[in-house]
C-alpha cells in the first residue's frame, strides 16, 4: 500500500526566509509524486509533480521539490517565502493500478512572519 | 491549461433536504472524475471514483445511497448528498484529468463546495 507522511502540521518563517516542508512517502512501486497548494476555501492547485524524468522537480511561483529514493523523499522547498505563500499544501502519491487516485498526506499549514 | 469547474460554491440548507453538486471539466473529456471530502483543518478524504457509463466506485466506509454520484457525459460528474444531516456539513471537492494516461497526469482540481446543513 502507498502513503505519504508530511512532518510538521504547522510551519511558521519570516518573510525572505527559507521554506522547507516535508515529505515522505511509503510505495512498492516507483511513485508519482505531487505537491499541491490551497488557499482558504479553495480547491487544489499543482506545484509541480514527479514523474522519474528529473529528481529536482521545479514548479510554479518558485518552488521546487527533490525525490530522493534512498530516503523516501520527497521535501518541497523555496528560497525565499512570500506573505503570498501562506496557505495548506499536500504532498500526494499516485496510487497504483493506474487509477488516478491520489492519496494525500495531513497538509502543513505555511505561515509567513512579516 | 485543463479547468475543473464546481458548481455552487457555497450550500446553505435545512436538514433533510438532498443537495447535488455539479463538477465540470471544461476544455478536456474525463472519463474519471474523483470526490473527496474534506473536514476543516484536516487532509482530503477520498470518497468515491465516478466512471462515465457506469457505476460509481466507492470508498471504504462511505455510503452509496447516502452519497449518490452520476457521471452521464465526458464533462460531467454530480454528487448528490441525499437527505443531508448536520454531520455532512463539509467541504466536497471534485478533481479530473485528461484521459492520457492517468498516474503521471495530475489531477486538476474544482474550488470546492462548502455544504452546511442547519
Amino acid at each position: 500500500a502507498q502513503s505519504v507522511t508530511q512532518l510538521g502540521s504547522h510551519v511558521s518563517v519570516s518573510e525572505g526566509a527559507l521554506v522547507l516542508l516535508r515529505c515522505n512517502y511509503s510505495s512498492s512501486v516507483p511513485p508519482y509524486l505531487f505537491w499541491y497548494v490551497q488557499y482558504p476555501n479553495q480547491g487544489l492547485q499543482l506545484l509541480l509533480k514527479y514523474t522519474s524524468a528529473a529528481t529536482l522537480v521545479k514548479g510554479i511561483n518558485g518552488f521546487e521539490a527533490e525525490f530522493k529514493k534512498s530516503e523516501t523523499s520527497f521535501h518541497l522547498t523555496k528560497p525565499s517565502a512570500h506573505m503570498s505563500d501562506a496557505a495548506e499544501y499536500f504532498c500526494a502519491v499516485s496510487g497504483t493500478g493506474n487509477t488516478g487516485k491520489l492519496i494525500f498526506g495531513q497538509g502543513t499549514t505555511l505561515q509567513v512572519k512579516p | 491549461g485543463a479547468v475543473v469547474s464546481q458548481h455552487p460554491s457555497r450550500v446553505i440548507c435545512k436538514s433533510g433536504t438532498s443537495v447535488k453538486i455539479e463538477c465540470r471539466s471544461l476544455d478536456f473529456q474525463a472519463t474519471t472524475m474523483f470526490w473527496y471530502r474534506q473536514f476543516p483543518k484536516k487532509s482530503l478524504m477520498l470518497m468515491a471514483t465516478s466512471n462515465e457509463g457506469s457505476k460509481a466506485t466507492y470508498e471504504q466506509g462511505v455510503e452509496k445511497d447516502k452519497f449518490l454520484i452520476n457521471h452521464a457525459s465526458l464533462t460531467l460528474s454530480t454528487l448528490t448528498v441525499t437527505s443531508a444531516h448536520p454531520e455532512d456539513s463539509s467541504f466536497y471537492i471534485c478533481s479530473a484529468s485528461p484521459p492520457f494516461g492517468t498516474e503521471n497526469q495530475p489531477q486538476h482540481f474544482g474550488d470546492g463546495t462548502r455544504l452546511s446543513i442547519l
